[in-house]
């Protein structure tokens, strides 16, 4: 079945630094979608993809879908305490209407 | 209003105990969903209803009873638990079934089952 792995499991970086999450799947994605989610807390959405090579940016957030849709990252420039949490990527293989989520990166941010 | 609201926050449970586990949202959306999460991991799609008909069962064991008495509700009925099934439990919601919409998620309800 289709599989989508992150990497990073894990990364802790000091306030300031720049961090980036990278969502491999082993199938070609019809679209995939972002969510964050804080300690304690659900997850949240953030952005969607869709075209081949796409890059949205949010504030400091800049998310890219890879040209032969199987890959996505997310980058976040010069970090801060508030962007803590799990970051999810959530991808569909098109032949059915389920997301299916990515393993998850946690991201700690050191002030 | 564009939460999704669950209850109980907490649930402890026997496994001999039936409980339900509620999930509402007032959006308007026609699809909704449960997911399992065990720490650490992501979530894991359990039950799809669209326009309140049952769509997806991940082949979750029968002791895990969904029901959507309205479009507004969903509910996961739950019997003879084991303790692997302690998690947090998260409801969800989107404009309707489609792998393209938002999924709005409730802030989920942490089970344990002793």
């Amino acid at each position: 079945g289709q599989q989508v792995m992150q990497i990073p499991q894990y990364q802790h970086v000091q306030e300031g630094e720049d961090f980036t999450t990278y969502c491999n799947s082993s199938t070609t994605l019809s679209n995939i979608q972002w969510y964050k989610q804080r300690p304690g807390g659900h997850p949240v959405f953030l952005i969607q993809l869709v075209k081949s090579g796409e890059v949205k940016k949010q504030k400091r957030l800049t998310f890219q879908f890879g040209e032969a849709k199987k890959n996505s990252s997310l980058h976040i420039t010069a970090t801060q305490t508030t962007d803590v949490g799990t970051y999810f990527c959530a991808g569909s293989d098109g032949a059915t209407n389920k997301l299916i989520f990515g393993t998850g990166t946690l991201l700690a941010v050191q002030p | 209003d564009t939460e999704v609201t669950q209850t109980p926050k907490h649930l402890v449970m026997g496994m001999t105990n039936k409980k339900s586990l509620k999930c509402e949202q007032h959006m308007g959306h026609r699809a909704m969903y449960w997911y399992k999460q065990k720490a650490k991991k992501p979530p894991e799609l359990m039950f799809v209803y669209s326009y309140e008909k049952l769509s997806i069962n991940e082949s979750v064991p029968s002791r895990f009873s969904p029901e959507c008495p309205n479009s507004s509700l969903l509910n996961l009925h739950l019997h003879a638990l084991q303790p692997e099934d302690s998690a947090l439990y998260l409801c969800a919601s989107s404009q309707d079934w489609s792998s393209y919409n938002e999924q709005f998620f409730g802030p989920g309800t942490r089970l344990t089952v002793l």
